[in-house]
């Protein structure tokens, strides 16, 4: 069965620190990678995705993810954090059937808490 | 251009009660999946709608049940509930079985007490 693990469940950062954030999924197959954010008290938005192509994904404000296939990881990482980076970040996958998807698959998520 | 909106934002049932949850797939899209993320944890699949039939199901009890329409909206029905079906529940849609990308709804929280 697929599983996705997230390293770390909570980060505390300083503005302007580096972040980086842990992704490995177990599956042997095809796969789509996604970084979802969930700010407080908004729904679940997506952050970037990796299909195919460049395993270097540039998303939504200044992040980005390495897809490593050898490691079977999807890290994420931003330069500098700021305030307003504070949120949940959910690394999720599903697997690619020929034309079709598998449902998605969510680790459980890293709170992210950014100190001004 | 509308989101995936879903209905109601708030619940509160007892114990063995039923509920009904609604959702509204973002304009054309007809693809239609619902999630439950409890407190703490990463949203987990419940099922998948598809021309008004379940396509695919996680591993949730017969308590969980779906149904689409033609203008293909969605609800969830859950019965008997138990204290543990205390969570967020999310709806999220794409542009046909292929669509990879899945645009989420605000949820709605259901409390059982």
């Amino acid at each position: 069965a697929q599983s996705v693990s997230q390293h770390n469940h909570h980060v505390i950062l300083s503005e302007a620190a580096s972040l980086e954030l842990g992704c490995n999924y177990s599956y042997g197959g095809t796969v789509n990678l996604f970084w979802y954010v969930q700010y407080p008290g908004q729904h679940l938005q997506l952050l970037l995705k990796y299909f195919s192509g460049d395993p270097l994904v540039k998303g939504i404000k200044g992040f980005e993810a390495e897809f490593i296939k050898s490691k079977f990881s999807f890290n994420l990482r931003k330069p500098s954090v700021q305030w307003s980076d504070t949120a949940e970040y959910f690394c999720a996958v599903n697997a690619r059937y020929g034309g079709s998807q598998g449902n998605l698959i969510f680790g459980k998520g890293t709170k992210l808490s950014v100190k001004p | 251009d509308a989101g995936v909106t879903q209905s109601p934002t708030h619940l509160i049932k007892t114990r063995g009660q039923q509920v009904t949850l609604r959702c509204s797939p973002k304009s054309g899209h007809d693809t239609v999946s619902w999630y439950q993320q409890a407190l703490g944890q990463g949203p987990q699949f419940i099922f998948q709608y598809y021309e008004e039939e379940e396509r695919q199901r996680g591993n949730f009890p017969d308590r969980f049940s779906g149904h689409q329409f033609p203008n293909y909206s969605s609800e969830l029905n859950v019965n008997a509930l138990l204290l543990g079906d205390s969570a967020l529940y999310l709806c999220a849609s794409t542009p046909g079985l292929a669509g990879w990308e899945q645009y989420f709804g605000p949820g709605t929280r259901l409390t059982v007490t």
